[in-house]
């Protein structure tokens, strides 16, 4: 099946920076779904994207789509403590199956 | 009011014995899923039903065996644990064989 790829692995900024993790893959997707897991919890659904060039903004994250639909982006403008975390980035393959990103670790120096 | 619920929340218990996770949901969703969440938070499907129907099998050892009861629940069984089957696993629903998931609170299965 298809993976994607997420950079970088782990990230650790001081509070007020900005953080970016990426997801690449080799084919064309769908789509793509992004997750936050917290230290000691379950994955929570962020947002889908589903068309090219697609932006979408929750108050300080911002979700990009690639306009050839192989590359989606997450931002996090002005980190607080409470966006630490695991983010993730997935893929829906067929039924609905979700081809999860390796992760990006966030944390978060106060 | 919990969406989706796992129990036990931990599990310790040794080589060779068989042990069962059991997941339900209140969502109404159609489709439930089990995933499996390494020591490197690595995240892998490993089955899913839509309506009491296995829909995904991944390739995952027969000593893992789910089963369906109705569409509310779907509880995995574990025969004959092995130290590699340490690991956090999460069950998951969605409404229908799309969008997003809805993750339970997951269980944390140690192999001694």
């Amino acid at each position: 099946g298809q993976q994607v790829m997420q950079i970088p692995q782990y990230q650790h900024v001081q509070e007020g920076e900005d953080f970016t993790t990426y997801c690449n893959s080799s084919t064309t997707l769908s789509n793509i779904q992004w997750y936050k897991q917290r230290p000691g919890g379950h994955p929570v659904f962020l947002i889908q994207l589903v068309k090219s060039g697609e932006v979408k903004k929750q108050k300080r994250l911002t979700f990009q789509f690639g306009e050839a639909k192989k590359n989606s982006s997450l931002h996090i403008t002005a980190t607080q403590t409470t966006d630490v975390g695991t983010y993730f980035c997935a893929q829906t393959e067929y039924g609905n199956k979700l081809v999860f990103g390796a992760g990006t670790i966030l944390r978060v120096k106060s | 009011d919990t969406a989706v619920s796992q129990t036990p929340k931990y599990l310790v218990t040794q080589m060779g014995n068989d042990k069962s996770i059991k997941c339900e949901q209140n969502l109404g969703h159609d489709t439930m899923y089990w995933y499996k969440q390494d020591s490197k938070k690595f995240l892998k499907i490993m089955f899913s039903y839509n309506n009491k129907e296995l829909i995904i099998n991944e390739t995952v050892p027969n000593r893992f065996s789910p089963k369906s009861p109705d569409k509310a629940h779907l509880n995995l069984h574990i025969n004959s644990l092995e130290l590699g089957d340490s690991a956090v696993y999460f069950c998951a629903s969605s409404q229908h064989t799309k969008g997003e998931q809805f993750f339970g609170p997951g269980t944390r299965l140690t192999v001694l």
